[in-house]
């Protein structure tokens, strides 16, 4: 888990505020970086993913931006709601073996 | 439904009690994942299958558990001797292999309190 460090680890934000929350890996060998979604009693799902090729995506609300050179990669979220507010899991890896990062708590207030 | 199932969605034992949880994965996914999830924390890797073959452990596993997935279908996943640091939310996962995308598909977990 220490090669995956994600911050903030909690964030309170107002409706309609650009929460950004950052992740930084280690192993260079990672060719998958995605952003989870977990809402409380249910299990992680898939929110918006990169792969290295590509420094941005962007799908819909939500945007990854990656940099390859730095080991890092950020999750932004245009226009958040209070629907939004649960807790986000980066987890860069490989063929499946994901190193998920600690969490981000987000509380979007309205 | 046709998500990933998993079973029980809580367990409650004792501390040196044997529990199994059971995976169903999502139909015609190959790939199948263990995780183990504690308060506060992100999902860390157990174990994964392709098929029934089971591929890759991690160090986490310790000889108190093992992971079976006959025939390439459901898997359980069996804790002998559990210690009050077995209590976690335990979560499984499946892919495809085909057209493989990265993404994992996770069912609801299984949480488990050792007493």
């Amino acid at each position: 888990q220490q090669q995956v460090k994600q911050s903030p680890q909690s964030l309170i934000v107002q409706k309609g505020g650009i929460p950004i929350i950052n992740c930084a890996y280690e192993n260079t060998a990672f060719d998958y970086f995605p952003w989870y979604q977990q809402f409380p009693g249910k299990g992680p799902a898939l929110l918006i993913a990169i792969r290295p090729d590509v420094s941005e995506k962007k799908e819909g609300r939500f945007t990854i931006s990656f940099n390859k050179s730095a080991k890092q990669f950020s999750l932004h979220i245009m226009d958040s709601q209070p629907g939004d507010s649960a807790t986000y899991f980066c987890a860069p890896g490989s063929q499946g073996n994901l190193i998920f990062g600690k969490g981000t708590k987000l509380s979007v207030k309205p | 439904d046709t998500g990933v199932s998993q079973d029980p969605r809580h367990k409650i034992t004792k501390r040196g009690q044997n529990v199994t949880f059971r995976c169903d994965p999502i139909s015609e996914h190959n790939r199948l994942y263990w995780y183990r999830q504690t308060l506060g924390q992100g999902p860390e890797f157990l174990t994964y299958f392709q098929n029934e073959a089971q591929l890759e452990k991690s160090r986490l596993l310790s000889d108190r558990f093992s992971a079976e997935r006959p025939k390439g279908s459901f898997s359980t996943l069996e804790i002998q001797r559990t210690e009050q640091g077995d209590s976690a939310m335990y979560l499984c996962a499946s892919s495809p292999n085909t057209g493989y995308t990265g993404e994992l598909f996770f069912g609801e977990g299984s949480r488990l309190t050792v007493l």
